[in-house]
């Protein structure tokens, strides 16, 4: 079984400031890790993907997270908050490359989303 | 090149009723994924075509819930009847390959969803 937790419902950061977004996760097998934005009258959109090789990736729009298979977390991070960043933040995660099954569902956490202010 | 379109953006009902949803994927991809957010809960998977055929389709709630794409086009998800626990939001994606593990561009493409309440 997998599931993914995202510590605070609503974040609140000031523009300039360091957004970070915590994201957990439980899995049986080693996970493929996503993070997904959800802007305002907008569809679900790919930010940043770990699957293998380096933690550390980057993605669209100056974020990046950290895949840390010891602390079981992937939190996603910006150094710098912009008002286009106003968002909802999804993490999600699905079974890993030791998973031989054909379905690929996506486990999604409940969401975090992103207030920056002046 | 269009997005994956759905319709309605809301749709509201009397309990009991019947609705349904219509995604309409990018055009060449054989793989339409349906998932539910209830308010305030985390995205759940419904189910995973893969061109007219449901690969899997153990997220479907209960029989009240009919997806279907005939020649592999466009998806509806009919709920019928409809009871005040469906009341959320139905996002519909698309992809090339199978899922966000996709050998081409690994990534799964979102519609807005459609706003589904059930008074």
């Amino acid at each position: 079984a997998q599931s993914v937790t995202q510590l605070g419902s609503h974040v609140s950061v000031s523009e300039g400031a360091l957004v970070l977004l915590r994201c957990n996760y439980s899995s049986s097998v080693p996970p493929y890790l996503f993070w997904y934005v959800q802007y305002p009258n907008q569809g679900l959109q790919l930010l940043l993907k770990y699957t293998t090789g380096a933690t550390l990736v980057k993605g669209i729009n100056g974020f990046e997270a950290e895949f840390k298979k010891s602390e079981t977390s992937f939190h996603l991070t910006k150094p710098s908050a912009h008002m286009s960043d106003a968002a909802e933040y999804f993490c999600a995660v699905i079974l890993g490359p030791f998973y031989t099954g054909t379905a690929s569902k996506l486990t999604f956490g409940t969401g975090t989303r992103l207030q920056v202010t002046l | 090149e269009a997005g994956v379109t759905q319709f309605p953006s809301h749709s509201v009902i009397e309990k009991g009723q019947t609705v349904t949803l219509r995604c309409d994927p990018i055009s060449g991809h054989d793989n339409l994924y349906w998932y539910r957010r209830v308010m305030g809960k985390e995205i759940k998977f419904l189910l995973h075509f893969v061109k007219e055929s449901k690969q899997d389709e153990s997220g479907m709630p209960n029989n009240r819930f009919l997806a279907e794409r005939t020649g592999g086009t466009y998806s509806t998800l009919k709920v019928q009847p409809a009871e005040l626990e469906d009341s959320g939001v139905y996002f519909c994606a698309s992809s090339q390959g199978p899922g966000p593990l996709a050998g081409i561009t690994g990534e799964l493409f979102f519609g807005e969803g459609s706003r589904l309440t059930v008074l």
